[in-house]
């Protein structure tokens, strides 16, 4: 099956820059999102093939791809980029989709 | 502006039924695929189903296949999933997404979310 893994949690300070990683096999072939989660709220999609940015969505905000690897970069990070970020894709046939777990960013 | 509102969520006993619906607005409903999406408490996101714009193609994550039915009344722009034979690891926040597709899919829009507590 399919898999996506991403880093438990980090910490940055305000003002530092966040990397995010979600790994998986299959990226090179497929496109990653992201999904920002805040406490009690739905999640939201920051990032979308790879590395387009939904309207409204801050420039801080940015994504990249290579290889088995894709990252979420969060520049200059606030206080309230705190929340849980997912990274998503899907098999070839758009059949499944696949969440990686999760990654806990603290900005303190 | 696009709205997914969720209903139908409660605390049921394990093996018992539930039906979860979506009433969605601001978007052209039969023209996207739809999706639900759940979230144990304290846990990720997990995809549950998907459905195609005219119904005709419904895809299950292993685990509730056989349980749950994914459905959708296009006059009513709305999205239904029949939950069966509920367990207690089905204790979930269920979450509406709309599923865009153009190459590659992936989830534009989310609901608040529907509370399912299974519990004796």
């Amino acid at each position: 099956s399919y898999e996506l893994t991403q880093a438990p949690s980090m910490s940055v300070s305000p003002g530092q820059t966040a990397r995010i990683t979600c790994s998986g096999d299959a990226l090179p072939k497929r496109f990653a999102c992201w999904y920002q989660q805040k406490s009690g709220q739905a999640p939201v999609l920051v990032i979308y093939e790879d590395i387009k940015r939904p309207s409204g969505i801050p420039e801080r905000i940015s994504g990249s791809s290579s290889g088995t690897v894709a990252t979420l970069t969060i520049s200059g990070a606030q206080v309230e980029d705190e929340a849980d970020y997912y990274c998503y894709s899907t098999d070839s046939n758009n059949n499944h989709v696949v969440f990686g777990g999760g990654t806990k960013l603290t900005v303190l | 502006e696009v709205q997914l509102v969720e209903s139908g969520g409660g605390l049921v006993q394990p093996g018992g039924s539930l039906r979860l619906s979506c009433a969605d607005s601001g978007f052209s409903f039969s023209s996207y695929w739809m999706s639900w999406v759940r979230q144990a408490p304290g846990k990720g996101l997990e995809w549950v189903a998907n459905i195609k714009q005219d119904g005709s193609e419904k895809y299950y994550v292993d685990s509730v296949k056989g349980r749950f039915t994914i459905s959708r009344d296009n006059a009513k722009n709305s999205l239904y999933l029949e939950m069966n034979s509920l367990r207690v690891e089905d204790t979930a926040m269920y979450y509406c997404a709309r599923w865009a597709c153009g190459g590659d899919c992936f989830f534009d829009y989310w609901g608040q979310g529907a509370l399912v507590t299974v519990s004796s």
